[in-house]
């Protein structure tokens, strides 16, 4: 199965600064019709799971831009600019390139 | 407005089995993939199954391969999950979740607790 390793486990921010959230792979992510089904979610508190990102790179509708999406291969990054309080939570990648379909561990973003 | 509602979750003895729902409205069902995720008490998320939009394939994890089955009713709007053999292991939140432009997990429901325990 492939393996997501997301670093750091948990992020200490203060509000308006830069968060960033690595996501390796222990296989390449790149699917045979050259797509990349990495994605993004966040669950806040108490809350379901939300889409953020999907295709490494693409926000969800009504997701803020200061969420960015980027990498290639088996290495990927989400930053978020100007953390708000509400981007609080637990933060997870996931991969359906390879099956079975995978979630990464998560990192939890606080405030310092 | 995408609306998912899961029921049918509760305690459950190991070895027996329980089937979940998911009722969706908002949307044209039959167009889309549907999947259940879980989530374990404060731990991370696992995709447990998903189904075409026609019923007519269905995917699994070895996790639950040969214990669980992914259905759908088109005609009713409704997603189940029938979950045979439970081990505790299956202890979890079960999220009904649908598909859109090429990711699985786009829209989610609230969640349905399954406890297996004796």
């Amino acid at each position: 199965d492939v393996v997501l390793t997301q670093t750091p486990v948990s992020l200490s921010v203060t509000l308006g600064d830069q968060a960033s959230i690595s996501c390796r792979s222990s296989q390449s992510l790149e699917y045979s019709d050259g797509y990349t089904y990495l994605e993004w979610y966040l669950q806040k508190p108490g809350q379901s799971p939300q889409l953020l990102i999907y295709g490494v790179s693409n926000r969800f509708s009504g997701v803020p831009d200061r969420f960015i999406g980027s990498g290639s291969g088996t290495d990927f990054t989400l930053k978020i600019s100007r953390v708000e309080p509400e981007d609080l939570g637990v933060y997870y990648c996931f991969q359906a390139t390879h099956d079975p379909y995978t979630f990464g561990a998560g990192t939890k973003l606080e405030l310092k | 407005e995408v609306q998912l509602v899961e029921t049918g979750g509760g305690l459950v003895q190991p070895g027996r089995s329980l089937k979940l729902s998911c009722v969706a409205s908002g949307f044209t069902f039959n167009n889309y993939w549907m999947s259940w995720t879980r989530q374990a008490p404060g731990k991370g998320l696992e995709w447990v199954a998903s189904i075409t939009n026609s019923g007519g394939s269905t995917y699994y994890p070895d996790s639950v391969k040969g214990r669980f089955t992914i259905s759908r009713d088109n005609a009713q709007n409704t997603l189940y999950l029938q979950m045979n053999s439970l081990r505790s292991e299956d202890t979890a939140t079960y999220y009904c979740t649908r598909d859109t432009m090429g990711t699985l997990f786009a829209y989610w429901g609230q969640g349905t607790l399954v406890t297996v325990s004796s």
